[in-house]
C-alpha cells in the first residue's frame, strides 16, 4: 500500500513567521512530488512540484525533497492569513495518477 | 488563464438514479482525471483517460462507474446507479503528462449529494 502521511495540524503560525509543513511517503519508486493548497470546500491548487533531491523555491514558496528519508517538506515564508489553508502532499510514480495525504490544516494569525 | 470547468456546481439526487458530471478540461492537455474527496478526508483517485480510452482505475471505480469523451472538448464521468456513499466532492483534473512532470490542474468540483 503505497501511502502518504502528514501530520493533520492545526499547525498556528504569526503572520510574518515561517510555516514549516512536512510529508512522508512509503515507496521509494516515487518520482514526483506536488504540494496542493486547499481552501475549505473548495479545489486543489497547484502550489509547486519537485523531482530531484535539493531545495526548489518559488516566492515565498519552499519544497525540499529528500529521498533517502523519504520526506519533502513545504517552507512558507513571511506567512499571511491568506496561507490559512490545507496543504496537500501528492506524488506520482511512473503511472500517472496522484497519491494524496490527508493534508495540513495551516492557521495563519494576525 | 486556462482552467479546468466542472457543471454542475452541485448536484443532488435520489439513491439509485444515474447522474452524469461533466467537465472541460484544459484545451491543449491531452490526460483527464477525475478524483472524489468524501468530506473530511483526503482526495482519492478514480481514474485516468487518455487517447480515448481508460489508463487506469482504481478499486473505487467499479462497474457502477464510466467515463467518456463524447466530443473534443467535454469529459464526463457517469455513476450509474448512485449509492448514499457516493456522496462527496467530485474533481476533475488534466495534465500535459508526457511534457512535464505530471502537474494536474484541478476543477472547481461537482459536490455530489445522494439522499
Amino acid at each position: 500500500q503505497k501511502e502518504v502521511e502528514q501530520n493533520s495540524g492545526p499547525l498556528s503560525v504569526p503572520e510574518g513567521a515561517i510555516a514549516s509543513l512536512n510529508c512522508t511517503y512509503s515507496d521509494r519508486g516515487s518520482q514526483s512530488f506536488f504540494w496542493y493548497r486547499q481552501y475549505s470546500g473548495k479545489s486543489p491548487e497547484l502550489i509547486m512540484f519537485i523531482y530531484s533531491n535539493g531545495d526548489k523555491e518559488d516566492g515565498r514558496f519552499t519544497a525540499q525533497l529528500n529521498k533517502a528519508s523519504q520526506y519533502v517538506s513545504l517552507l512558507i515564508r513571511d506567512s499571511q492569513p491568506s496561507d490559512s489553508a490545507t496543504y496537500l502532499c501528492a506524488l506520482s510514480y511512473n503511472t500517472d495518477k496522484l497519491i494524496f495525504g490527508t493534508g495540513t490544516r495551516l492557521q495563519v494569525f494576525p | 488563464e486556462p482552467e479546468v470547468t466542472q457543471t454542475p456546481s452541485h448536484q443532488v439526487t435520489q439513491m439509485g438514479q444515474e447522474v452524469i458530471l461533466r467537465c472541460v478540461p484544459i484545451s491543449n492537455h491531452l490526460y483527464f482525471y477525475w478524483y472524489r474527496q468524501i468530506l473530511g478526508q483526503k482526495v482519492e483517485f478514480l481514474v485516468s483517460f487518455y487517447n480515448n480510452e481508460i489508463s487506469e482505475k482504481s478499486e473505487i471505480f467499479d462497474d457502477q462507474f464510466s467515463v467518456e469523451r463524447p466530443d473534443g472538448s467535454n469529459f464526463t464521468l457517469k455513476i450509474r446507479s448512485t449509492k448514499l456513499e457516493d456522496s462527496a466532492m467530485y474533481f476533475c483534473a488534466s495534465s500535459d503528462f508526457r511534457a512535464s512532470y505530471n502537474e494536474q490542474f484541478f476543477g472547481p468540483g461537482t459536490r455530489l449529494t445522494v439522499l
